[in-house]
Protein backbone atom coordinates (compact mmCIF):
# COMPACT_ATOMS: atom_id res chain seq x y z
CA UNK A 1 0.00 0.00 0.00
CA UNK A 2 1.06 3.70 -1.00
CA UNK A 3 1.52 5.36 2.31
CA UNK A 4 3.78 8.07 4.01
CA UNK A 5 5.10 6.38 7.53
CA UNK A 6 5.35 8.77 10.41
CA UNK A 7 6.93 7.95 14.00
CA UNK A 8 6.24 8.04 16.12
CA UNK A 9 2.18 8.83 16.70
CA UNK A 10 2.68 10.10 20.28
CA UNK A 11 5.85 12.04 22.05
CA UNK A 12 6.17 13.37 25.40
CA UNK A 13 9.40 14.68 26.01
CA UNK A 14 10.99 17.43 28.01
CA UNK A 15 12.98 20.55 27.14
CA UNK A 16 16.61 19.77 25.95
CA UNK A 17 16.49 16.19 25.56
CA UNK A 18 17.12 15.17 21.52
CA UNK A 19 14.44 13.76 19.61
CA UNK A 20 14.07 12.65 16.12
CA UNK A 21 10.35 12.11 14.32
CA UNK A 22 11.16 9.54 11.40
CA UNK A 23 9.06 9.90 8.19
CA UNK A 24 8.89 7.31 4.94
CA UNK A 25 7.48 7.02 1.83
CA UNK A 26 7.06 4.07 -0.51
CA UNK A 27 6.24 5.78 -3.37
CA UNK A 28 9.45 6.66 -4.96
CA UNK A 29 8.26 10.75 -4.43
CA UNK A 30 11.73 13.12 -4.90
CA UNK A 31 9.76 15.85 -3.10
CA UNK A 32 9.16 15.44 0.38
CA UNK A 33 8.41 18.17 3.40
CA UNK A 34 8.03 18.52 7.34
CA UNK A 35 4.89 20.69 8.66
CA UNK A 36 3.60 21.78 12.05
CA UNK A 37 -0.10 22.64 12.89
CA UNK A 38 -0.67 25.00 15.39
CA UNK A 39 -4.66 26.10 16.30
CA UNK A 40 -5.50 29.17 14.17
CA UNK A 41 -2.58 28.76 12.26
CA UNK A 42 -3.35 26.36 9.52
CA UNK A 43 -0.20 24.06 8.78
CA UNK A 44 3.33 26.01 8.55
CA UNK A 45 6.09 24.30 6.12
CA UNK A 46 9.39 23.83 8.17
CA UNK A 47 11.54 21.73 5.83
CA UNK A 48 11.55 20.39 2.25
CA UNK A 49 13.79 18.33 0.24
CA UNK A 50 13.98 18.40 -3.68
CA UNK A 51 15.90 15.08 -3.95
CA UNK A 52 18.35 13.06 -1.75
CA UNK A 53 20.87 15.93 0.17
CA UNK A 54 18.93 18.70 -1.38
CA UNK A 55 16.92 20.32 1.91
CA UNK A 56 15.76 23.96 2.16
CA UNK A 57 14.20 25.74 4.76
CA UNK A 58 10.34 26.07 4.84
CA UNK A 59 9.08 29.42 6.80
CA UNK A 60 9.58 28.15 10.16
CA UNK A 61 12.79 26.49 10.54
CA UNK A 62 14.34 27.60 13.75
CA UNK A 63 14.96 24.99 16.16
CA UNK A 64 14.49 21.88 13.67
CA UNK A 65 17.22 20.21 11.71
CA UNK A 66 16.52 17.13 8.52
CA UNK A 67 18.44 15.39 6.56
CA UNK A 68 17.71 13.04 3.14
CA UNK A 69 20.55 10.63 2.90
CA UNK A 70 18.21 7.79 1.20
CA UNK A 71 15.34 9.03 -1.01
CA UNK A 72 12.69 7.62 0.83
CA UNK A 73 13.30 8.96 4.20
CA UNK A 74 13.27 12.13 6.00
CA UNK A 75 13.87 12.70 9.51
CA UNK A 76 12.86 15.51 11.88
CA UNK A 77 15.42 16.36 14.63
CA UNK A 78 14.76 18.65 17.50
CA UNK A 79 18.23 18.96 18.87
CA UNK A 80 17.20 20.83 21.56
CA UNK A 81 13.54 21.21 22.11
CA UNK A 82 11.61 23.76 23.56
CA UNK A 83 7.70 23.91 24.78
CA UNK A 84 6.97 26.08 21.95
CA UNK A 85 7.42 23.22 19.91
CA UNK A 86 4.61 21.43 21.21
CA UNK A 87 2.62 20.88 17.94
CA UNK A 88 1.11 18.35 15.44
CA UNK A 89 3.85 17.75 12.94
CA UNK A 90 2.93 16.15 9.63
CA UNK A 91 5.12 14.74 6.99
CA UNK A 92 4.55 14.35 3.23
CA UNK A 93 5.71 13.55 0.02
CA UNK A 94 4.84 14.17 -3.76
CA UNK A 95 6.33 14.08 -7.22
CA UNK A 96 6.94 17.00 -8.70
CA UNK A 97 3.94 19.37 -9.50
CA UNK A 98 1.55 16.70 -8.23
CA UNK A 99 -0.81 15.89 -5.21
CA UNK A 100 1.01 15.85 -2.04
CA UNK A 101 0.51 13.14 0.57
CA UNK A 102 0.96 13.22 4.34
CA UNK A 103 1.34 10.56 6.84
CA UNK A 104 -0.47 10.04 10.04
CA UNK A 105 0.84 13.37 12.12
CA UNK A 106 3.24 12.97 15.14
CA UNK A 107 1.85 15.11 18.65
CA UNK A 108 4.44 16.01 20.15
CA UNK A 109 4.67 17.69 23.82
CA UNK A 110 7.28 19.19 25.07
CA UNK A 111 7.25 19.85 28.99
CA UNK B 1 5.96 34.30 1.06
CA UNK B 2 2.19 34.11 -0.54
CA UNK B 3 -1.02 35.43 1.89
CA UNK B 4 -3.65 32.35 1.71
CA UNK B 5 -7.08 33.29 3.01
CA UNK B 6 -9.79 30.90 3.01
CA UNK B 7 -13.57 31.56 3.94
CA UNK B 8 -15.91 31.31 5.42
CA UNK B 9 -13.83 29.90 8.50
CA UNK B 10 -16.52 28.10 10.07
CA UNK B 11 -19.77 26.41 8.46
CA UNK B 12 -22.55 24.62 9.66
CA UNK B 13 -24.77 22.65 7.84
CA UNK B 14 -27.52 20.27 7.64
CA UNK B 15 -26.97 17.26 6.08
CA UNK B 16 -28.15 17.22 2.45
CA UNK B 17 -27.13 21.05 1.85
CA UNK B 18 -24.56 21.95 -0.63
CA UNK B 19 -22.02 24.65 0.24
CA UNK B 20 -18.95 26.76 -1.58
CA UNK B 21 -15.40 27.04 0.23
CA UNK B 22 -13.35 30.37 -1.08
CA UNK B 23 -9.59 30.15 -0.87
CA UNK B 24 -8.10 33.41 -2.47
CA UNK B 25 -4.06 34.23 -3.47
CA UNK B 26 -1.85 37.07 -3.07
CA UNK B 27 -0.06 36.08 -5.85
CA UNK B 28 -0.27 33.38 -8.99
CA UNK B 29 -1.63 30.47 -8.25
CA UNK B 30 0.21 27.90 -9.47
CA UNK B 31 -0.21 24.46 -7.81
CA UNK B 32 -3.07 24.64 -6.22
CA UNK B 33 -3.99 21.35 -3.80
CA UNK B 34 -7.21 21.20 -1.41
CA UNK B 35 -6.81 18.73 1.77
CA UNK B 36 -9.80 17.64 4.28
CA UNK B 37 -8.66 16.78 7.16
CA UNK B 38 -11.17 14.47 9.11
CA UNK B 39 -11.80 14.92 12.94
CA UNK B 40 -9.37 12.01 13.36
CA UNK B 41 -6.71 14.47 12.27
CA UNK B 42 -5.77 12.56 8.94
CA UNK B 43 -5.02 14.64 5.72
CA UNK B 44 -6.51 13.73 2.53
CA UNK B 45 -5.74 15.25 -0.65
CA UNK B 46 -8.87 16.27 -2.18
CA UNK B 47 -7.82 17.60 -5.32
CA UNK B 48 -4.79 18.66 -7.47
CA UNK B 49 -5.97 21.56 -9.41
CA UNK B 50 -4.14 24.74 -10.81
CA UNK B 51 -6.49 25.61 -13.18
CA UNK B 52 -9.92 24.70 -14.51
CA UNK B 53 -12.62 22.51 -13.16
CA UNK B 54 -12.33 18.55 -11.60
CA UNK B 55 -15.19 16.25 -9.95
CA UNK B 56 -14.89 13.85 -7.69
CA UNK B 57 -18.13 12.30 -6.99
CA UNK B 58 -20.03 14.99 -4.60
CA UNK B 59 -16.77 16.93 -4.28
CA UNK B 60 -15.75 19.28 -7.19
CA UNK B 61 -13.32 22.66 -7.65
CA UNK B 62 -12.63 25.21 -9.95
CA UNK B 63 -9.86 27.50 -9.90
CA UNK B 64 -8.97 30.44 -11.69
CA UNK B 65 -5.87 30.99 -12.02
CA UNK B 66 -5.59 34.58 -13.57
CA UNK B 67 -7.95 35.59 -11.04
CA UNK B 68 -6.10 33.90 -8.11
CA UNK B 69 -8.55 31.94 -6.26
CA UNK B 70 -9.93 28.86 -5.97
CA UNK B 71 -13.50 27.32 -5.02
CA UNK B 72 -14.52 23.33 -3.73
CA UNK B 73 -17.94 22.47 -3.62
CA UNK B 74 -19.65 20.01 -1.79
CA UNK B 75 -22.76 18.88 -2.59
CA UNK B 76 -25.44 16.67 -0.82
CA UNK B 77 -23.16 16.90 2.32
CA UNK B 78 -22.76 13.95 4.44
CA UNK B 79 -22.05 13.52 8.24
CA UNK B 80 -18.73 12.30 6.86
CA UNK B 81 -17.79 15.81 5.13
CA UNK B 82 -17.30 17.16 8.39
CA UNK B 83 -13.80 18.18 9.62
CA UNK B 84 -11.30 21.06 7.99
CA UNK B 85 -10.47 22.10 4.27
CA UNK B 86 -7.08 23.52 3.34
CA UNK B 87 -6.38 24.84 0.39
CA UNK B 88 -2.48 24.90 -0.19
CA UNK B 89 -0.66 26.38 -3.52
CA UNK B 90 3.44 26.38 -3.91
CA UNK B 91 4.47 29.39 -5.82
CA UNK B 92 8.66 28.11 -6.04
CA UNK B 93 8.76 24.47 -4.09
CA UNK B 94 7.74 26.08 -0.77
CA UNK B 95 4.03 25.49 0.58
CA UNK B 96 1.37 27.79 1.50
CA UNK B 97 -1.60 27.14 3.42
CA UNK B 98 -5.00 28.68 4.41
CA UNK B 99 -5.79 28.79 7.95
CA UNK B 100 -9.14 26.26 6.65
CA UNK B 101 -12.45 26.28 6.59
CA UNK B 102 -14.30 24.01 9.89
CA UNK B 103 -17.44 22.41 8.66
CA UNK B 104 -19.79 20.49 10.96
CA UNK B 105 -22.48 18.69 8.62
CA UNK B 106 -25.25 17.94 11.49
CA UNK B 107 -28.14 14.71 10.94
Amino acid sequence: EAQVTQNPRYLITVTGKKLTVTCSQNMNHEYMSWYRQDPGLGLRQIYYSMNVEVTDKGDVPEGYKVSRKEKRNFPLILESPSPNQTSLYFCASSLPNEKLFFGSGTQLSVL
Amino acid sequence: GIQVEQSPPDLILQEGANSTLRCNFSDSVNNLQWFHQNPWGQLINLFYIPSGTKQNGRLSATTVATERYSLLYISSSQTTDSGVYFCADTPGNQFYFGTGTSLTVIP
